[in-house]
């Protein structure tokens, strides 16, 4: 079975601009998160759909956006990119994700993105 | 709130060598712990979980955590340390929802 993809795997940006990073969960899983990793704040959680689904949400300014389509692929979408928004965001796909708190989620490789 | 606590962001072992690493949760419910690890450039990789299934855990490369209630402890060792082990390991409590809450990480690294 293949893993999380993520693409891209690096993206360089300027301030200002927006940037949307997609990601492809494993077959069959329903649940996706986001988190972005950066070396002062750690791994930090955005959000994550179930179902096409926001279901969750972590503390982020709104220009920090996602969605999921109806096959499970997410997209998460930064607008206005400020320079502290370099970091790596790491996709996780998970089976349930809710009822199932112990459900393992599965990361993909990340993209990392840079604003210069 | 739940929390994750890691002891010490780096820790050096010799080849061979006992590896310990550390993890205090808290949690005002049951709560179901991760370890993961990365590797330089790539995401994470889960190496067990608890789920109250049992208090000793094994999982993958070698490593067992055990969950300690009474400690709020959740502490991941490997026997014996090999240069491969050399990444960072982040533990993770779970809440609801899909959402992992993770410690600051632990940088392990491994002297030949």
């Amino acid at each position: 079975k293949a893993g999380v993809t993520q693409t891209p795997r690096y993206l360089i940006k300027t301030r200002g601009q927006q940037v949307t990073l997609s990601c492809s969960p494993i077959s069959g899983h329903r649940s996706v998160s986001w988190y972005q990793q950066t070396p002062g704040q750690g791994l930090q959680f955005l959000f994550e759909y179930f179902s096409e689904t926001q279901r969750n949400k972590g503390n982020f300014p709104g220009r920090f956006s996602g969605r999921q389509f109806s096959n499970s692929r997410s997209e998460m979408n930064v607008s206005t990119l400020e320079l502290g928004d370099s970091a790596l965001y790491l996709c996780a796909s998970s089976v349930s994700g809710g009822a199932g708190y112990a459900d393992t989620q599965y990361f993909g490789p990340g993209t990392r993105l840079t604003v210069l | 709130a739940q929390s994750v606590t890691q002891l010490g962001s780096h820790v050096s072992v010799s080849e061979g060598a006992l590896v310990l690493l550390r993890c205090n949760y808290s949690s005002s419910v049951p709560p179901y712990l991760f370890w993961y690890v990365q590797y330089p450039n790539q995401g994470l990789q889960l190496l067990l979980k608890y789920t109250s299934a049992a208090t000793l855990v094994k999982g993958i490369n070698g490593f067992e955590a055990e969950f300690k209630k009474s400690e709020t402890s959740f502490h991941l060792t490997k026997p014996s340390a090999h240069m491969s082990d050399a990444a960072e390991y982040f533990c993770a409590v779970r809440l609801g929802g899909g959402k992992l809450i993770f410690g600051q990480g632990t940088e392990l690294s491994v002297k030949p």
